[in-house]
């Protein structure tokens, strides 16, 4: 069946920008993550959602980032106002539940001029 | 101080060899301990997943868990040259599961 799935898969924006990336979650799973991954490092946890309901949002680094994920299915990760600093790859992963195997998806890969 | 600790390597070792990949951490909250494998240019995929202090065996590959010493283990036996990947070590605590702690992965490479 069809895994995770993230787009843009590369996305080039200016500095200043807004920028929204999308995940579409295995069909039936309830939980949702989001990460972020420097090259050579491991994915940082930024949020995740149970259903529609963001669960923790601890990881966020700034209220720049933010999260919705308003029918339970389908999220957007929006970056306002994009630095250089926040280029790197987000990953979005999702689970049949929370305490389940974290499918992880391709990824989209921001470059911030 | 980082919550989880992994040497990035990188390890190059002979096709066969058995490979050890380790990780220390501090929280001692963290009771569900997880092993991912991310080939180049792809996203993480689950490898082990272990709950508290113990072994686990799946194949070729075992998981150690030392909760006293909050120090896991992952185990490569005969080793493969598609074994060749970054291994990361990924822990959370109860009542927040989903938030998984990363380590920065460790670079194998096996040589045929």
């Amino acid at each position: 069946g069809a895994g995770v799935s993230q787009s843009p898969r590369y996305k080039v924006t200016k500095r200043g920008q807004d920028v929204a990336l999308r995940c579409d979650p295995i069909s039936g799973h309830v939980s949702l993550y989001w990460y972020r991954q420097a090259l050579g490092q491991g994915p940082e946890f930024l949020t995740y959602f149970n259903y529609e309901a963001q669960q923790d949002k601890s990881g966020l680094p700034n209220d720049r980032f933010s999260a919705e994920r308003p029918e339970g299915s389908i999220s957007t990760l929006t970056i306002q106002r994009t630095e250089q600093r926040d280029s790197a790859m987000y990953r979005c992963a999702s689970s049949l539940q929370e305490h389940n195997e974290q499918f992880f998806g391709p990824g989209t890969r921001l470059t911030v001029l | 101080q980082k919550e989880v600790e992994q040497d990035p390597g990188p390890l190059s070792v002979p096709e066969g060899a058995i490979v050890s990949l380790n990780c220390t951490y501090s929280n001692s909250a963290f009771q569900y301990f997880m092993w991912y494998r991310q080939y180049s240019r792809k996203g993480p995929e689950l490898l082990m997943y272990t709950y508290s202090s113990g072994n686990k065996e799946d194949g070729r590959f075992t998981a150690q868990v030392d909760k006293s010493s909050k120090y896991i283990s992952l185990f490569i036996r005969d080793s493969q040259p598609s074994d060749s990947a970054t291994y990361l070590c990924a822990m959370s605590a109860p009542g927040n599961t989903g938030k998984l702690i990363f380590g920065q992965g460790t670079t194998l490479q096996v040589k045929p």
